[in-house]
């Protein structure tokens, strides 16, 4: 069974720093793509960003908002993804979600639970 | 900056066809996907590729892509099917992207 399970979310102050983590388990993680997603509270989905495959150099992207404070990265060791949040903003609080695509294809997505993300003063 | 336009809300009886647009200019060279987020759930893929369905969801999702718009429809929608819907494409630079959302009463 595939799993994926979000932690790493608390309050914290704007400018501060947090780091998510997701754990995978049930598929292979080094042949999967792994997304953050986010959800401000009443709000829509956000694409956050993204690590490729280590076939396509574990390359990562991101979204306007979050480019250049976010960071993206995984452990292989560790079937781990993690999500390095720099700078916060309190617009950056939502529910951080992480999703892997497992081969790169649908419909093989998959969606852990979430972790909320509180930034405030 | 590239957008994916969705109604706020769509409201139909149990019984009806809902249909929920999604637009936007790079549609017609992209594929569309939908997923369902019920209240206080991780959203689930509804429809990919612009009208597979994966396994689990019901015959009566269905998806279409035509030009600048994709549809997804229920046929015959029933009161377990309200939620948030959102269509999921890609940008010009191959970013992934969200439309707006649109909830779905069915009552």
């Amino acid at each position: 069974e595939v799993q994926l399970v979000e932690s790493g979310g608390i309050l914290v102050k704007p400018g501060g720093s947090l780091r998510l983590s997701c754990a995978a388990s049930g598929f292979t993680f080094t042949n999967a793509w792994f997304n953050w997603v986010r959800q401000a509270p009443g709000k829509g989905l956000e694409w956050v960003g993204r690590i490729k495959t280590e076939t396509e150099a574990g390359t990562t992207d991101y979204a306007a908002p979050v480019k250049g404070r976010f960071t993206i990265s995984s452990d292989d060791s560790k079937n781990t993804l993690y999500l390095q949040m720099d700078s916060l903003k309190n617009e950056d609080t939502a529910v951080y979600y992480c999703t892997a695509l497992v081969g790169a294809a649908f419909p093989y997505e998959y969606w852990g639970q979430g972790t909320l993300v509180t930034v405030s003063s | 900056s590239y957008e994916l336009t969705q109604p706020p809300s769509v409201s139909v009886s149990p019984g009806q066809t809902a249909r929920i647009t999604c637009s936007g200019d790079a549609l017609p060279k992209r594929f569309v996907y939908w997923y369902q987020q019920k209240s206080g759930q991780a959203p689930v893929l509804a429809i990919y590729e612009d009208s597979k369905r994966p396994s689990g969801i019901p015959e009566r999702f269905s998806g279409s892509s035509s030009g600048t718009m994709a549809t997804l429809t229920i046929s015959g929608a029933q009161v377990e099917d309200e939620a948030d819907y959102y269509c999921y494409s890609t940008d010009t630079s191959g970013n992934p992207l969200f439309g707006g959302g649109t909830k779905l009463t069915v009552l």
